[in-house]
C-alpha cells in the first residue's frame, strides 16, 4: 500500500536555528514528491517537485532532498514567516497524476 | 490569473441537506481533484477528473458526487450530508503533464450538524 509518513508532527524552533524535517515513504513506481507549505485556514501552496534520488532543489532559506526511501526539507536559519505547516505528497506510478498526502510538519518559528 | 477558485467559502448545513461546492480554474489544466482535510488525517482524495468529459473515485467517495461541468469547472455535491461530512474542502488542478504538480484553492469550510 503507498504511504507517506512525515515526522516530527510539531517542531519549534528559535529563529536563526536550521533544522530538518522528514518525509519517508513507500510507493509503488515513484512518479514524482511533492512539497507543499500550508498556511492557516488556506489551501496548500507549491514549493517544490523531486523526481529521482539525488535530487536537490532550493528556495530561499528551504532546500528539499530526495532518496529511495525518503526525502527532507531542511530549513536554514528560519524567521518567523516561515511559521506553517509543510506537507509532503508522492505520485505513484500508474497513476493519473493522484497524490498521496502525509499529515504534515507543523513549524513554528519563534524570534 | 485567479487560479482554483472556489465558493462558498464557509457553510454550515444540517444533516440531511444538500449543497453543491463549486470550484473553477482559468490555468487551461485539463485535471481537477476535490480533496477534504480532517484534523490528524492529512489531505485525502475524493473524486479527481483527468480530463473533461472523465470522472472516477478517489480515496474516499462515499456521500458524494462530481461533476465536471467544462474544462474550467467541477462542482462536488452532497446530496444528504452527515456530521462525518464536516471538513475543510479542496478543489486542487494540473495540466496535462502526468508529473506537474497541482494548484490548490483556498478551501470551502463546511460544518454539518
Amino acid at each position: 500500500e503507498d504511504q507517506v509518513t512525515q515526522s516530527p508532527e510539531a517542531l519549534r524552533l528559535q529563529e536563526g536555528e536550521s533544522s530538518s524535517l522528514n518525509c519517508s515513504y513507500t510507493v509503488s513506481g515513484l512518479r514524482g514528491l511533492f512539497w507543499y507549505r500550508q498556511d492557516p485556514g488556506k489551501g496548500p501552496e507549491f514549493l517544490f517537485t523531486l523526481y529521482s534520488a539525488g535530487e536537490e532543489k532550493e528556495k530561499e532559506r528551504l532546500k528539499a532532498t530526495l532518496t529511495k526511501k525518503e526525502s527532507f526539507l531542511h530549513i536554514t536559519a528560519p524567521k518567523p514567516e516561515d511559521s506553517a505547516t509543510y506537507l509532503c505528497a508522492v505520485q505513484a506510478g500508474g497513476s493519473q497524476g493522484n497524490l498521496i498526502f502525509g499529515k504534515g510538519t507543523k513549524l513554528s518559528v519563534k524570534p | 490569473n485567479a487560479g482554483v477558485t472556489q465558493t462558498p467559502k464557509f457553510q454550515v448545513l444540517k444533516t440531511g441537506q444538500s449543497m453543491t461546492l463549486q470550484c473553477a480554474q482559468d490555468m487551461n489544466h485539463n485535471s481537477m481533484y476535490w480533496y477534504r482535510q480532517d484534523p490528524g488525517m492529512g489531505l485525502r482524495l475524493i473524486y479527481y477528473s483527468a480530463s473533461e468529459g472523465t470522472t472516477d473515485k478517489g480515496e474516499v467517495p462515499n456521500g458524494y458526487n462530481v461533476s465536471r461541468l467544462n474544462k474550467r469547472e467541477f462542482s462536488l455535491r452532497l446530496e444528504s450530508a452527515a456530521p462525518s461530512q464536516t471538513s475543510v474542502y479542496f478543489c486542487a488542478s494540473k495540466s496535462m503533464t502526468t508529473r506537474d504538480e497541482q494548484f490548490f484553492g483556498p478551501g470551502t469550510r463546511l460544518t454539518v450538524l
